[in-house]
């Protein structure tokens, strides 16, 4: 089955710095790949997705990217604020008519320092 | 809004004893995923249905779990009898699946401890 390793584990940036988590995936039949985020105590939240037919794709100053041929796709995030601190989990499924299970990566504490 | 519902929120139990998890998924959405949240192992998935039928319930341990889903607006996860390895958060979570909607959208999550 899929499997997916996420990295790093703790992240720790200044407010206006980006972050940047990144992830892989095993199973190259793999074509859609959200990023969740959730906040302490709360349930995941999706914040930007990814079709395997994307190379990139950008939604104000989230930002994902996808290498097909490498199986790894990363998020970014520019002039981190404190309310981004949260954790945050990619997955990857096989999409579309297939069935949507997903697989998630294992998380990544970001703390955003005021 | 639509969301996803859960109850539960908060479900303290003895070992041995049964719970039974609900979860409403939002109206319209054909398929429903379990998840179960532990700072060990991430989010599992424990088991999904899509238009009500179960298509994989590999992640659950089968002696002890069952999920079902009797119509349309209701999903169930029971766990009989159980243990204190089962405390968790567990998440129920609803999507459109087909074309190009993938999005799932999760529950508030039941929080699970077994004394």
């Amino acid at each position: 089955g899929e499997n997916v390793e996420q990295h790093p584990s703790t992240l720790s940036v200044q407010e206006g710095d980006s972050a940047v988590i990144k992830c892989t995936y095993s199973d190259s039949a793999s074509n859609y790949f959200p990023w969740y985020k959730q906040e302490l105590g709360k349930r995941p939240q999706l914040i930007i997705d990814i079709r395997s037919n994307v190379g990139e794709k950008k939604d104000q100053r989230i930002a994902v990217t996808l290498n097909k041929t490498a199986k790894h796709f990363s998020l970014h995030i520019t002039e981190t604020q404190p309310e981004d601190s949260a954790v945050y989990f990619c997955a990857a499924s096989m999409g579309g008519t297939s069935y949507g299970k997903l697989t998630f990566g294992q998380g990544t504490i970001l703390t955003v320092h005021p | 809004d639509a969301r996803v519902t859960q109850t539960p929120r908060h479900k303290v139990t003895e070992m041995g004893q049964e719970v039974t998890m609900r979860c409403q998924p939002i109206l319209g959405h054909n398929t429903v995923f379990w998840y179960r949240q532990t700072m060990m192992q991430g989010l599992e998935l424990l088991a999904y249905f899509r238009n009500r039928a179960p298509l994989d319930d590999s992640g659950m341990p089968k002696d002890r779990f069952s999920a079902e889903m009797p119509d349309a607006t209701l999903a169930t996860l029971k766990i009989q009898p159980s243990e204190p390895r089962d405390s968790a958060v567990y998440f129920c979570a609803s999507g459109s699946q087909g074309g190009q909607l993938d999005e799932q959208f999760f529950g508030p999550g039941t929080r699970l401890t077994v004394l």
